[in-house]
Order: C-alpha cells, then sequence, then structure tokens
C-alpha cells in the first residue's frame, strides 16, 4: 500500500525557519508535491520535486532524496500567515493522482 | 489564470433531496478531479475525468454521480445522501506534463 508520514503539528515564532518532514513508502513515484490549506480555504500548490535535490521559491524551499523516500519543506521567515496545514503529496502512478500525507499543522506565534 | 470556481460555497441538504455542485475552469486543463475533505484531514480522490472521460472512480457510493458535460465544467450530483457524507468537496484541475493541481474553494456540504 501507500504511505506517506509528517509530523501532525509544528509550532514556531515569526521570523523562524521551520522544516516538515515526509517519509513515503510508494509502489511508484513520479514526485513530490507541498500544498498549504488554511482553515477553511482550498489547498494550494506550493512546491514540487521529481529529482533530487532543493528546489526554492521565495521562502519557500523543498527538497527531496529519492534513495531515502524522504522530503521535506523548508519555510524561512516565517510569518503570521503562514499558520496553515501543510499535505505532503505523491504521485505514485501513472495516472497524475495524488496520494497525501495526513498533514502538519504549522502554528506561528508572535 | 489559475482558478477553479465551484458553486455553491455552502449546500445544506436532506437525505432525500437532489442537488449538485458545479466545477468550472478556463486554463484548459483536461484533467478534472473530485475529492472530499474531512476536517482536519487530507483530500480524498474520488473521480478522475481525463479529456471528458471518467478514467478513476475510487470506488465511490453510487449516491455520487459525477459528470463532465465539456471540458470546462465538471458536475457532481448529489442523491439520498447520508450524514456521513457531510464534507468539504473539492474540485481541481491539471494540465498536461505537470503533477500540479489546482483546487477550487470547495463546497461545504451538511447532510442533515
Amino acid at each position: 500500500g501507500q504511505s506517506l508520514e509528517q509530523p501532525s503539528e509544528v509550532t514556531a515564532v515569526e521570523g523562524a525557519i521551520v522544516q516538515i518532514n515526509c517519509t513515503y513508502q510508494t509502489s511508484g513515484f513520479y514526485g513530490l508535491s507541498w500544498y498549504q490549506q488554511h482553515d477553511g480555504g482550498a489547498p494550494t500548490f506550493l512546491s514540487y520535486n521529481a529529482l533530487d535535490g532543493l528546489e526554492e521559491t521565495g521562502r519557500f524551499s523543498s527538497f527531496l532524496s529519492r534513495s531515502d523516500s524522504y522530503g521535506y519543506l523548508l519555510l524561512q521567515e516565517l510569518q503570521m500567515k503562514d499558520s496553515a496545514s501543510y499535505f505532503c503529496a505523491v504521485r505514485d502512478s501513472g495516472y497524475s493522482t495524488l496520494t497525501f500525507g495526513k498533514g502538519t499543522m504549522l502554528l506561528v506565534s508572535p | 489564470d489559475t482558478e477553479v470556481t465551484q458553486t455553491p460555497k455552502h449546500l445544506v441538504m436532506g437525505m432525500t433531496n437532489k442537488k449538485s455542485l458545479k466545477c468550472e475552469q478556463h486554463m484548459g486543463h483536461r484533467a478534472m478531479y473530485w475529492y472530499k475533505q474531512k476536517a482536519k484531514k487530507p483530500p480524498e480522490l474520488m473521480f478522475v475525468y481525463s479529456y471528458e472521460k471518467l478514467s478513476i472512480n475510487e470506488s465511490v457510493p453510487s449516491r455520487f454521480s459525477p459528470e463532465c458535460p465539456n471540458s470546462s465544467l465538471l458536475n457532481l450530483h448529489l442523491h439520498a445522501l447520508q450524514p456521513e457524507d457531510s464534507a468539504l468537496y473539492l474540485c481541481a484541475s491539471r494540465g498536461g506534463g505537470t503533477d500540479t493541481q489546482y483546487f477550487g474553494p470547495g463546497t461545504r456540504l451538511t447532510v442533515l
């Protein structure tokens, strides 16, 4: 079966850096995505890694190690508005469907 | 424009009602998805349409009936739902050559 593990909750203060890890066990692997979802809102795409290494998009970076079946999302210069749930998701088949992790709730305090 | 729209935003229905959820995108995406999301849970895939044909049905009960009238529209017809079907229903679309899915704001459904 497929499984993605990520911490259920992470807390940090404004201005800090936080890393949200994701490990996966899937029958296939095409890429790891990260989505942000504010309470009551829709998931919003943040980042995607198909190959090993670091992808940087502004304050957010994502890393993938295919050999370790592991990735992380790095959020820098945290702001209050970053308080949200973060989901890692894997495309594990040719159908471009995503299997989501259970989500990590990030709480940013002043 | 990376917008996916969904109507209605909120829907309350009884177990004997028939209602429909609508989703629209004008990005030229040929893959469209329906997800169900319960509070504090990840989105759960229900259906996938590819080039207006149903390609994946994740063993969803027949009281949920999807329809793709054209490449921009996706409907989800609801009939004889149960209270446990109350959830946020999300539509998403995806362009070719990418895994990125763009989600609509969702319809918050309450079944009484």
